[in-house]
Parts: structure tokens; C-alpha cells; sequence
């Protein structure tokens, strides 16, 4: 089943405790994205990589980083948390590096900070 | 820059009755256009898009769409809304040209409720 997923679903942590959530692919895309959403702000773009050791910053990319050694697999990395990056965090990933092609959403992982 | 309105933040409907969720975009061409859905606890799951072409996009769910250039609006339409629609709507816009191709732009979304 082709599908984006992530890890873990649900996590709290407290600040400046470093953690990595997980974004994983099995469609072989080129392009993956990760989002955060916040109550009334909708979907923002933290990070996107067009292909593999090619990544860049999106809307919202301070206090985030990300890796993309292997196509199929885009983690963020939070180096130090804070309060601020409580949030929803969605990975996507698609075919092509254009825009025609479908996005795929993962379901998903909540994170609070305390 | 590319931006999404949705001015609605929130949407109550009764069961049957038709809908039509609002979007306006901004950019200097013809973008590429979307709609996507949340359920609650959910990932987002497209419904429909438009890239070029017939203006009226029919998706899944019997859900459509229409682009209208002059009006800059891609507004989300369904004719008899059932229950298991209730879920959050979210309009999105992507540049076909540039160095953000095809990074999505997303509209703050239109939560919408069902009555029975």
C-alpha cells in the first residue's frame, strides 16, 4: 500500500530536549515537505527537498532542521523544542518536483513541548 | 507572492442541503489549484485539482470545483451534503514556474459541520 508515514504519532517533551520525528515514503517520490498547522493559520511549509542532499527552507523553517540521505526517508529534527513549536506536524511527499503531481499527506504527529 | 483566502473559518450545514465552501487566490498567473480534506484525527486527502483546461473539476466524493480567472476564486461545491462530510476543508494554490515549484500555499480552511 503506497503510503507516507510517520513517528511517533503523539509526542510531549519539554524544552530543549532534542528530538527527531520520523518521515518515510514507499512511492519512491522525489519531493518531500513537511508542514506544521496551527488552530486558524491553516497548513505552513517548514522544509521541502526536491531529491535526495537537496533540501531547503520553507515558510516557517527557524528552530527545524531536516536531512535527506536516502529518498525515501525526511526527518525534522528539533535541536532544541520550545514552547512555541507545540503543533501539528504533517510529512508529504510527491512524484515529481513539479506542481501537477498529488501530494501525499501522512496521518500526522502531534507534539507539545512543555 | 501566492496567498489563499477561505473567508469562511467555519461552516454549519444541514444533511441534504447543497454546499459551497469559498476560495480566492492570489498570483500573477494561473496557478495550480486544490482542495483537500482533514477529518478529525486525519492526514489531509485530496479531493480535486486544476492545472489547465475544462474550469469545472469534478473530484471524489461528488465534489466540484470551478476556476474563474476574473474572479481569482476556486470555490469547492457538492449539491447534497451527508453527514460523513463534516471534517475540515482546505484550499491550496502552487506555482507552476519558479524556484518554490510546486510548493503548496494553503488557505487557513473552512471547517464544516452537518446537522442532522
Amino acid at each position: 500500500e503506497a503510503q507516507v508515514t510517520q513517528n511517533p504519532r503523539y509526542l510531549i517533551t519539554v524544552t530543549g530536549k532534542k528530538l527527531t520525528v520520523t518521515c518515510s515514503q514507499n512511492m519512491n517520490h522525489e519531493y518531500m515537505s513537511w508542514y506544521r498547522q496551527d488552530p486558524g493559520l491553516g497548513l505552513r511549509q517548514i522544509y521541502y527537498s526536491m531529491n535526495v542532499e537537496v533540501t531547503d527552507k520553507g515558510d516557517v523553517p527557524e528552530g527545524y532542521k531536516v536531512s535527506r540521505k536516502e529518498k525515501r526517508n525526511f526527518p525534522l529534527i528539533l535541536e532544541s523544542p520550545s514552547p512555541n513549536q507545540t503543533s501539528l506536524y504533517f510529512c508529504a511527499s510527491r512524484a515529481g518536483t513539479g506542481g501537477t503531481d498529488t501530494q501525499y499527506f501522512g496521518p500526522g504527529t502531534r507534539l507539545t513541548v512543555l | 507572492a501566492q496567498s489563499v483566502t477561505q473567508p469562511d473559518i467555519h461552516i454549519t450545514v444541514s444533511e441534504g442541503a447543497s454546499l459551497e465552501l469559498r476560495c480566492n487566490y492570489s498570483y500573477g498567473a494561473t496557478p495550480y489549484l486544490f482542495w483537500y480534506v482533514q477529518s478529525p484525527g486525519q492526514g489531509l486527502q485530496l479531493l480535486l485539482k486544476y492545472f489547465s483546461g475544462d474550469t469545472l473539476v469534478q473530484g471524489i466524493k461528488g465534489f466540484e470545483s470551478e476556476f474563474k480567472r476574473c474572479q481569482t476564486s476556486f470555490n469547492l461545491r457538492k449539491p447534497s451534503v451527508h453527514w460523513s462530510d463534516a471534517a475540515e476543508y482546505f484550499c491550496a494554490v502552487g506555482a507552476p514556474l519558479g524556484g518554490s515549484q510546486g510548493n503548496l500555499i494553503f488557505g487557513k480552511g473552512t471547517k464544516l459541520s452537518v446537522k442532522p
